[in-house]
C-alpha cells in the first residue's frame, strides 16, 4: 500500500517570498511517481509538477520546484516568489506507472497555503 | 482543446435515492479515474475505467458503479445514497503508461 503524509495543515507566507510545503511518502514499489496538485476554493485540482522515482534531477515548472530526496522518502514542493493567487489547498500524491495500481493516485491530507500581501 | 468536463456541477439528493454523475476527459485521454473528496480531506480513489471496463477499484462498496463509453466519457452511479456520500466527486483523465492525471471541476453532491 502507498501512503502520503503532509504534516503541515496550514502555512503562511509573505507575498514575493518562497515557501516549502512538506510531503513524505511510503511505498514498496520500486517505480512510482510523485505529484503536486493545487486546489483553489472552486474545487478543481490543478496539476503543478511531477517527479518520477528514477529521475536524476529535481523537477521544476516555472515557480514550482520539487525537492526530491529518495533516501528520506520526501518530495517537498517549493514555491518561489509567492503570489496572492497561490493561496489554495495543496495536495501531494503518489502513483504507479504500472502493475495493478496503474494510474491510481493516493493523496495526502493537504496543506492550506495563505499568501499575505 | 476542451479540458475535462463534469456534469452536473451541484446536486442535492435525499437518502436512498440514486445519482448519476458524468465526465468527459480531454481529447486523447482514454482512461478515466473517479475520486471522492470529503470536506477537508484528500481525494480517495473510487475506481478506474479503461477500454470500457473497470480496471481497478478502491475501497468503496458495490453501491458505487460506473461505465465508460466508446468515446472515453464515463459515468459514476451511486445507489441507495447515504448521508456520508456527500462529497465532491472528481474525475480525472489520462492516457497510456503515464499516470499524470488531469482533473475536472468536480460535482458537489449533497445528500439530505
Amino acid at each position: 500500500a502507498q501512503k502520503i503524509t503532509q504534516t503541515q495543515p496550514g502555512m503562511f507566507v509573505q507575498e514575493k517570498e518562497a515557501v516549502t510545503l512538506d510531503c513524505t511518502y511510503d511505498t514498496s514499489d520500486p517505480s512510482y511517481g510523485l505529484f503536486w496538485y493545487k486546489q483553489p476554493s472552486s474545487g478543481e485540482m490543478i496539476f503543478l509538477i511531477y517527479q518520477g522515482s528514477y529521475d536524476q534531477q529535481n523537477a521544476t515548472e516555472g515557480r514550482y520546484s520539487l525537492n526530491f530526496q529518495k533516501a528520506r522518502k520526501s518530495a517537498n514542493l517549493v514555491i518561489s516568489a509567492s503570489q496572492l493567487g497561490d493561496s489554495a489547498m495543496y495536495f501531494c500524491a503518489i502513483g504507479n506507472a504500472g502493475g495493478t495500481s496503474y494510474g491510481k493516485l493516493t493523496f495526502g491530507q493537504g496543506t492550506i497555503l495563505t499568501v499575505h500581501p | 482543446d476542451a479540458g475535462v468536463t463534469q456534469s452536473p456541477t451541484h446536486l442535492i439528493k435525499t437518502r436512498g435515492q440514486q445519482v448519476t454523475l458524468r465526465c468527459s476527459p480531454k481529447s486523447g485521454h482514454d482512461t478515466v479515474s473517479w475520486y471522492q473528496q470529503a470536506l477537508g480531506q484528500g481525494p480517495q480513489f473510487i475506481f478506474q475505467y479503461y477500454e470500457e471496463e473497470e480496471r481497478q477499484r478502491g475501497n468503496f462498496p458495490d453501491r458505487f458503479s460506473g461505465h465508460q463509453f466508446p468515446n472515453y466519457s464515463s459515468e459514476l452511479n451511486v445507489n441507495a445514497l447515504l448521508l456520508g456520500d456527500s462529497a465532491l466527486y472528481l474525475c480525472a483523465g489520462h492516457r497510456g503508461p503515464y499516470n499524470e492525471q488531469f482533473f475536472g471541476p468536480g460535482t458537489r453532491l449533497t445528500v439530505l
